[in-house]
């Protein structure tokens, strides 16, 4: 167990529709990044906040949109869903912004879009 | 920009046998190379890291991995493969500006 909890586990949903997947990072740790896992595109990094500010933003799309809170915990939040954004969303956490500190992932929550 | 190359999707070794995973990159400055696994269903674990210093760098679970400038790689090797390795295994690479690049995975599989 990484310590970084996400929910839901599961997400089913349709075309059109918006939804907010959320994130707790292990405790202590003040970076949280989020990344897609889809078979065609692999492992993309997505966002970063530190501390509640945005940090590194990778290949999000624009109907795509995240926050961190005071109490550190992440909102990723997708809209305007369609077909190709049935994929693995991941989020993870490391201490501070260093690049070369690891992260530790969440569990993931599947989207399934119909 | 930074890649990461994984140019096996799928490696097969006997248990006992030594293992290869292999991984080259792509970065401007001095990279941060990772290792990570994932088993299926679950989210990915981190194995080691290349910062700097020694070129080997030994991680979790009996893995090392050993980082050549020359070459732009960064493999991921295991003396004696165990069934319990098997698992997608997933090269990163990152520098100051945090952006993190995978490579696509490579699915270990080792046989009794």
């Amino acid at each position: 167990d990484s310590g970084v909890t996400q929910t839901p586990k599961h997400l089913i949903t349709a075309t059109g529709q918006r939804v907010t997947l959320r994130c707790s990072p292990r405790s202590g740790d003040l970076s949280v990044y989020w990344y897609q896992q889809s078979l065609d595109q692999g492992l993309q990094f997505l966002i970063q906040y530190y501390n509640g500010e945005e940090r590194a933003k990778g290949n999000i799309l624009e109907r795509f949109s995240a926050q961190q809170f005071p109490d550190l915990h992440s909102e990723l939040n997708l809209s305007s869903l369609e077909l190709g954004d049935s994929a693995l969303y991941f989020c993870a956490s490391s201490v501070a912004l260093a690049g070369s500190e690891e992260q530790y992932f969440g569990p993931g929550t599947r989207l399934t879009v119909t | 920009a930074q890649s990461v190359a994984q140019p096996e999707d799928q490696v097969n070794v006997a248990e006992g046998n030594p293992l290869t995973v292999k991984c080259t990159y792509s970065v401007s400055g001095n990279p941060y190379l990772f290792w990570y696994v994932q088993y299926p269903n679950r989210g990915l674990q981190f194995l080691l890291k290349y910062i700097t210093g020694d070129n080997l760098v030994k991680g979790s679970y009996g893995f090392e991995a050993e980082f050549n400038k020359s070459q732009t790689s960064f493999h991921l090797k295991k003396p004696s493969a165990l069934v319990s390795d098997s698992a997608l295994y997933f090269c990163a690479v990152r520098n100051n500006n945090n952006d993190m690049r995978f490579g696509a995975g490579t699915r270990l599989t080792v046989k009794p």
